[in-house]
């Protein structure tokens, strides 16, 4: 089975600061995507970054970086300039290209980020 | 325009109840998904239809069912309600299978059964 994991529950930052959120999954695939969603208390799912497992290049988003180690099957996010907007939980994810197209989570990461 | 709408987005019903939840994409998107999330925000995957036909089908009690009457719809019917249903539902939709275009999610429904 596909598994995404998420090792830390929860995590803080100064406001300014740069945080980085672990994420590891498993899978015998050749052909997936990775994602991190933020999920703020308004509980709408956001989408921040997506990765093809395919590209080598790291994928950014103004602010937000991976670091997509894929023999490790790694998959962490950087925040960097931390704001009070990104308090949220940050949930990571997977798809594959086969016969389950679905995401699959892991458990989340709930950030605080203190002024 | 909201890309993923679900309706109610708040739903409050006694045990043994009948309801059902609504949703709707207009993104043109091919696959639609429901997806539970619980007290403890595990968000996991219930149903899945692919064209109005159903793909997925992970290990949900079968007082749940989903409706697609059309490729832009999938409604979620649960009936005999139990406490333990209380959760967030959410509804999702993505343009292909396997995510290449990623996934687009409604707002959710918070249901509570009391």
């Amino acid at each position: 089975a596909q598994t995404v994991t998420q090792s830390q529950p929860e995590m803080s930052v100064q406001e300014a600061e740069t945080v980085t959120l672990s994420c590891t999954y498993d899978t015998s695939e050749n052909n997936y995507y990775l994602f991190w969603y933020k999920q703020p208390p308004s509980r709408q799912m956001i989408l921040v970054i997506r990765q093809e497992a395919y590209k080598q290049q790291n994928a950014t988003e103004n602010r937000f970086s991976v670091n997509f180690q894929k023999a490790a099957k790694s998959f962490s996010l950087k925040i960097s300039d931390s704001q009070l907007g990104d308090t949220a939980m940050y949930f990571c994810a997977s798809a594959y290209g086969g016969s389950q197209g679905n995401l699959i989570f892991g458990k989340g990461t709930k950030l605080s980020v203190k002024p | 325009d909201t890309a993923v709408s679900q309706t109610p987005k708040y739903l409050v019903t006694q045990m043994g109840n009948d309801k059902s939840i609504k949703c709707e994409q207009n993104l043109g998107h091919d696959t639609m998904y429901w997806y539970k999330q619980d007290s403890k925000k595990f968000l996991k995957i219930m149903f899945s239809y692919n064209n109005k036909e159903l793909i997925i089908n992970e290990t949900v009690p079968n007082r749940f069912s989903p409706k697609s009457p059309d490729k832009a719809h999938l409604n979620l019917h649960i009936n005999s309600l139990e406490l333990g249903d209380s959760a967030v539902y959410f509804c999702a939709s993505s343009q292909d299978w396997g995510g290449r275009s990623g996934y687009t999610f409604g707002s959710g429904t918070r249901l509570t059964v009391v």
